[in-house]
């Protein structure tokens, strides 16, 4: 399974744009990648999965550049609620079992 | 809510007990995981059923144990416990291929071991 590495923590204000980039090099062909968010005392929740370029929700952007060896969380103009563990993982879509990495802790200020 | 079912939410026991924690998956879901969350650990992977069977293992102590029964559920046994096993436990399930939407957590269970 490939390793991730991420910012340990971020700071931002509100209405700011986050952009939370994980590395992955030795991400491998069937692999995709999906980010979580975490608030404390709740399970993780999806946010969004892609496999290259870009793809784009009502919630967040991911960009994965040609390479895919890191990816970019983008989250347009965040609030107070924001604020949470951010996780990025790399795994096979059919294979299952996602590994956490420590993540990203985001904080939102006002 | 989710539509993953993790029972009960709080569980207070003292050492040495024996506890079962359960989990209902999404209707449809056939994967289970378990995960353990300790504040020094970060979240980790225990095991994954798939349809009744043992799909995959992590990190799971051989004083616990799991099961995913033919209505899907999953139940996740803890013995001799110890209060290092105080945390939460997440249960997540996943849907069939060919959608990216990615695990689905429950709410867990906390877990205190006194």
């Amino acid at each position: 399974l490939a390793k991730t590495t991420q910012p340990i923590s971020m700071d931002s204000y509100e209405g700011q744009e986050v952009n939370i980039t994980c590395s992955h090099n030795n991400i491998a062909t069937n692999d995709y990648i999906t980010w979580y968010q975490q608030f404390p005392s709740q399970g993780p929740r999806f946010i969004i999965q892609g496999y290259k370029t870009k793809v784009t929700n009502e919630v967040a952007s991911l960009f994965i550049p040609a390479d895919r060896k890191s990816s970019t969380l983008s989250l347009p103009r965040v609030s107070l609620s924001d604020t949470a563990v951010y996780y990025c993982l790399v795994g096979d879509i059919q294979g299952g079992k996602l590994i956490f990495g420590q993540g990203t802790e985001l904080s939102v200020k006002p | 809510d989710s539509g993953v079912t993790q029972t009960p939410k709080h569980l207070i026991t003292a050492t040495g007990q024996r506890v079962t924690l359960r989990c209902s998956p999404r209707s449809g879901d056939l994967s289970v995981y378990w995960y353990q969350q300790s504040l020094d650990q970060g979240l980790q992977f225990l095991i994954q059923y798939y349809n009744g069977e043992e799909r995959a293992k992590g990190n799971i102590l051989e004083r616990f144990s799991a099961q995913q029964f033919p209505d899907l559920h999953s139940e996740l046994n803890l013995s001799s416990l110890e209060l290092g096993d105080s945390a939460l436990y997440f249960c997540a399930s996943e849907g069939p291929r060919a959608t990216n939407y990615g695990y689905t957590f429950g709410s867990g269970t906390r877990l205190t071991v006194v």
